[in-house]
């Protein structure tokens, strides 16, 4: 693995399913991100971790949760998933405590709830 | 208000031209920034970062103006692989906030 990976890559849901969205790291990253993003619009926040361990809410958590046992693994989980929840969605990593603060993405994950 | 603005544009070019476009933010505070470049439906990528009054690499140009709380980024010999969604980021003040997205400019560099 180089970088960041998420999975699945694309997912068609029926309302009201259970899905985990998967996201691993291999650069041993401190912090870790998702964000979501809907068709003509920006990235919004989700949830975040600056540490393993640790998590934190972003601008639009509800219906989310998330779990941060490793520094590389940081997944999302959609409880019940609705409509509204369709967009594609975005992890990411930075290496807080070096300073920098750039953001490394993965390449996202579509989802579709029906 | 927003933390940056950004014309969404779509800014329509040709092939070898110099294009600019502006991102103003309202914190004064703010003392670097990024600019990612998003291909459609894809993943933001990082294109520059800019910590003083500005950065160069290549055909890239970003200049910061405090005074006026304006960052800049200047394209020249604009290419067809330019196309994409350029979205100006303020570095978080504290080492330990999630980056702030607007939805960007958007850049067509026509043949």
């Amino acid at each position: 693995i180089a970088g960041i990976t998420q999975a699945p890559t694309s997912q068609i849901l029926a309302a009201g399913r259970r899905m985990t969205l998967r996201c691993t790291q291999d650069m041993r990253h401190n912090a870790m991100y998702w964000y979501r993003q809907d068709l003509g619009l920006g990235l919004r926040l989700i949830h975040y971790s600056n540490t393993a361990g640790t998590t934190g809410k972003g601008e639009v958590p509800d219906g989310y949760s998330v779990s941060r046992a490793n520094t590389d693994d940081f997944p999302l989980t959609l409880a019940s998933a609705v409509p509204s929840q369709t967009s594609v969605y975005f992890c990411a990593s930075s290496d807080q405590l070096a300073g920098y603060n750039e953001q490394f993405f993965g390449p996202g994950t579509r989802l579709t709830v029906l | 208000r927003k933390e940056v603005e950004q014309d969404p544009g779509p800014f329509n070019v040709p092939e070898g031209a110099t294009v600019a476009f502006n991102c103003t933010y309202s914190n004064s505070a703010s003392q670097s920034f990024f600019w990612y470049r998003q291909d459609c439906r894809k993943e933001p990528k990082l294109l520059m970062s800019v910590y003083s009054s500005g950065n160069e690499d290549g055909r890239f140009t970003a200049q910061l103006n405090r005074a006026s709380q304006y960052i800049s980024l200047l394209i020249r010999d604009s290419k067809l692989s330019d196309s994409a969604t350029y979205l100006c980021v303020p570095r978080p003040d504290t080492g330990r906030r999630a980056l702030t997205f607007g939805s960007g400019t958007r850049l067509q560099v026509q043949p």
